[in-house]
């Protein structure tokens, strides 16, 4: 089993800039979350979802859209990119909602310019 | 607002030693609480889980306490090796579905 895998590792953006972090786990997970991870701020919920079909803004969804295609994949959008959210971004996955452990993908290291 | 605070943002100490983090949390009650360790690049790779009504969890060298009066748990590391460095993370249950993370804690295990 990959667990949960995450495209692209790396991604440069200008300003403006639209692109699709993809992520997917083959653990038949329900539930499945967007992170992303600052120096100094630690790990911040952006979107999850708790079950195919359904997503939930986290903490700090501001500039961010998810889709949940299936059970497996959990897509997370940016429609226009800015500085602020250069950042890591990690998928994680779980078994139950949220009550049982969170299985992390090796993470995107994104740049805005 | 929910805070979380992990003790001092660098830890150093001598292997074989046991080393002690803190995770302090404010504003409320989770039903349940989790370390993770995390190395330079990589992902969060879950350690333990211990609830509410748990003192103590214990895993090979590693041990959990959670004190829901103080709003305060600890992670041991006992027989602390090198292999041990690492930034290592608490995370709260809010809700079932949503998790806060602390800023981590770096611990360098010294040979």
């Amino acid at each position: 089993n990959a667990g949960v895998t995450q495209t692209p590792k790396f991604q440069v953006l200008k300003t403006g800039q639209s692109m699709t972090l993809q992520c997917a786990q083959d653990m038949n997970h329900n539930s499945m979350y967007w992170y992303r991870q600052d120096p100094g701020m630690g790990l911040r919920l952006i979107y999850y979802s708790a079950s195919e079909g359904t997503t939930d803004k986290g903490e700090v969804p501001n500039g961010y859209n998810v889709s949940r295609l299936n059970k497996r994949e959990f897509s997370l959008r940016l429609e226009s990119a800015a500085p602020s959210q250069t950042s890591v971004y990690f998928c994680a996955s779980s078994d139950r909602q949220g009550t049982d452990t969170q299985y992390f993908g090796p993470g995107t290291r994104l740049t805005v310019l | 607002s929910q805070k979380i605070e992990q003790n001092s943002e660098a830890l150093n100490i001598q292997e074989g030693k046991t080393a002690t983090l803190t995770c302090n949390y404010t504003n409320y009650s989770p039903a349940y609480l989790q370390w993770y360790r995390q190395d330079p690049g990589r992902g969060p790779v879950f350690l333990l889980l211990i609830r509410e009504n748990e003192k103590e969890k214990r895993k090979e060298r590693l041990k959990v306490t959670f004190d829901t009066t103080l709003k305060q748990s600890l992670f041991h590391i006992t027989a602390s090796q090198p292999a041990d460095s690492a930034t290592y993370l608490c995370a709260l249950d809010i809700s079932g579905n949503q998790f806060y993370f602390g800023t981590g804690t770096s611990l360098t295990v010294i040979p």
